[in-house]
Formats: C-alpha cells, structure tokens, sequence
C-alpha cells in the first residue's frame, strides 16, 4: 500500500497569509494525487486533481504542485471561508489512500 | 447538478451487518467511465477507502476488509450499495459514498455528506 504522509497536521494561520500543506507519497505516484477540503458537516470538496487541476468553480488562490512523491498545496491569500481541514488522496494505485489532514485554524 | 446521499442503520450490534445505500443524481452509472466509491472515517481519524464500483460492474475493494465487503448497484434506481458483514467497534465511523469519473483518474470527484454509523452492544 502507498502511504501519504500529509503535514502539518494544524495550521494556524491569518486571513490574506500564504500557506502550504504538504503531501508526501511512499513511491511514485504519478502525479496522481487529489486535494480536498472539508468542513464541519458538509462534504468534502475536490480542489485539485492530478496534482495541478484546478476544479471548476474553485478559487485561483488555491494551487497544486509536484511530482514523484512530493505534492503541496498552496492557498495564496487565505480567507475567511478557506479556514477548514484539508486532505489529500493518491489514486495512482489501489488500495487508494489519503493523507491524515491538516486542520486550518484562525489565528 | 451531481449529488450523492448516503443512508443507512445509525446503530448496530457487533456481528450483524452493516447494509448502506448511497442514492446520487445527476448522472448515470451505465455512463461509461462512471464509478461509486464508499470511503469511511472514525470520529477524529483518517479517511480509509473501501470500495469501488464501476459502470460495467467490475469492483475492487480495500485488501484490508475484503472479505468482510460487497458492493454493488441498481442503475435503475441511480443507487449504489455497499454491505460490512460481522462488523464490530472498529468499524463505528462516518462513512461517504462519492462519485468517480475515470476521464480524470480514479479519485473522487463530488461525495456525500456522509452518514454516522455507530456499533455498540
């Protein structure tokens, strides 16, 4: 099975910062890799896919990088409603498996 | 518009099984390259896949629970079933059913919002 180490875990960070959360594979994938969020009571909702696509609908501040085994996720200039948990999911092989998350908090 | 809801027991009893349905619209799983996943997470952990289910009926299922899992659909009705037989404490959890579309991989595209399922005697 791929692991996905996902970090960091919390995130404590201010409306109009930039942050980065990383996702790290245990072998290739391929750039097969997906970015999540997910609040509180409502669906998770893809991001990103495949590494760099951003989903339509979704905001330009929210970006996907890498290759290989190391995938980030940048948000540009956080707001209000980006303060949330986000997860990442490699579908380059089965069992598909997801990183831990990072919960997104105000500081 | 493509939803998906997932419905199920709320509780149940160590060794019985688990029997959840996810209900979507907005799209078709005759479609070719269309698949139904159920994916899980225990109450403060990670999400762990379970299943897939895919247009054509192939299936493939989390090596780690397989013999414990069968998936399936009605295209008829735009459902997607997935059955946990003997289940027990561990498997208490929030489980999602969520849509793939195989033009962009295997990852899930739109999901539930997911439905608590809890075990307990």
């Amino acid at each position: 099975d791929i692991q996905m180490t996902q970090s960091p875990s919390f995130l404590s960070a201010s409306v109009g910062d930039r942050v980065t959360i990383n996702c790290k594979a245990s072998q290739n994938i391929n750039k097969y890799l997906n970015w999540y969020q997910q609040k509180l009571g409502e669906a998770p909702k893809r991001l990103i896919y495949n590494t760099n696509n951003l989903q339509t609908g979704i905001p330009s501040r929210f970006s996907g990088s890498g290759s290989g085994t190391d995938y980030t996720l940048t948000i540009s200039s956080l707001q209000p409603e980006d303060f949330a948990t986000y997860f990442c999911l490699q579908h380059n092989s089965f069992p598909l498996t997801f990183g831990s998350g990072t919960k997104l908090e105000i500081k | 518009q493509v939803t998906l809801k997932e419905s199920g027991p709320g509780i149940l009893q160590p060794s019985q099984t688990l029997s959840l349905t996810c209900t979507f619209s907005g799209f078709s799983l005759s479609t070719y390259g269309m698949g139904v996943g159920w994916i899980r997470q225990p109450s403060g952990k990670g999400l762990e896949w379970l299943a897939n289910i895919w247009w054509d009926d192939d299936k493939y299922y989390n090596p780690s629970l397989k013999n414990r899992l069968t998936i399936s659909k009605d295209t008829s009705n735009n459902q997607a079933f997935l059955k946990i037989t003997n289940v027990d404490t561990a498997d208490t959890a929030t489980y999602y059913c969520a849509r793939i579309k195989v033009y962009y991989g295997l990852g899930f595209d739109y999901w539930g919002q997911g439905v608590m399922v809890t075990v307990s005697s």
